[in-house]
């Protein structure tokens, strides 16, 4: 079945320094990607799409310049987190959708924690 | 009004009992609906996807799309603590570019 890899499952940072997040389709290729952000017992919210080769699209009170999203290849996305701050302290996760079966299959998550 | 409202539980059962879940959405768009398990510190995982109205069965399992109703539900038959986790709603249309669009979550807990 359809598999994302999600790197690191889990992080810790200083405060001001940038920290960035990995999502590889393993077995598919996905031609959109989706970030979201989780706080504790509260539901996904969608941070971002992107689309391979093309800029992402933000969802509103998402700071683009803050979290910076790079969908290089079909099978790899990446979050860039930049100048952490304690507030990102969240719960990040990919998607990545499968156009051959309408699937969306989720990455384990990276749990970041900035100090 | 949220897209999609789902109550957020907790919703506490014995081994052994049916336990329902249920979401109500009001975009008529919505084409697909999907349930998902996430365990604590987790990912979350896709249990069951539906395209149509009516009954979907996997295993424990049952997944009921009413769309004349704007109502979907998942059933979960002979509860084990394992299925102790929340459970997503998400719902979304056309082709996979599109974002779902989720549920809060409900925490179910499965005791022995």
């Amino acid at each position: 079945g359809a598999v994302v890899s999600q790197h690191p499952s889990w992080v810790i940072c200083k405060s001001g320094t940038s920290v960035k997040i990995e999502c590889r389709s393993l077995d598919f290729q996905a031609t959109t990607m989706f970030w979201y952000r989780q706080f504790p017992k509260q539901s996904l919210m969608l941070m971002a799409t992107s689309n391979e080769g093309s800029k992402a699209t933000y969802e509103q009170g998402v700071e683009k310049d803050k979290f910076l999203i790079n969908h290089a290849s079909l099978t790899l996305s990446t979050l860039t987190v930049t100048s952490a701050h304690p507030e990102d302290s969240s719960f990040y996760i990919c998607s990545a959708g499968n156009r051959a079966n309408y699937g969306y299959t989720f990455g384990s998550g990276t749990r970041l924690t900035v100090v | 009004q949220k897209e999609v409202e789902q109550d957020p539980g907790p919703l506490s059962v014995p081994e052994g009992a049916i336990v329902s879940l249920n979401c109500t959405y009001s975009n008529s768009a919505f084409q697909y609906f999907m349930w998902y398990r996430q365990y604590s510190r987790k990912g979350p995982e896709l249990l069951m996807y539906t395209y149509s109205s009516g009954n979907k069965e996997d295993g424990r399992f049952t997944a009921q799309v009413d769309k004349s109703s704007k109502y979907i539900s998942l059933f979960i038959r002979d509860s084990q603590p394992s299925d102790s986790a929340t459970y997503l709603c998400a719902m979304g249309w056309g082709n996979a570019g599109n974002m779902l669009t989720f549920g809060g979550g409900t925490r179910l807990m499965v005791k022995p």
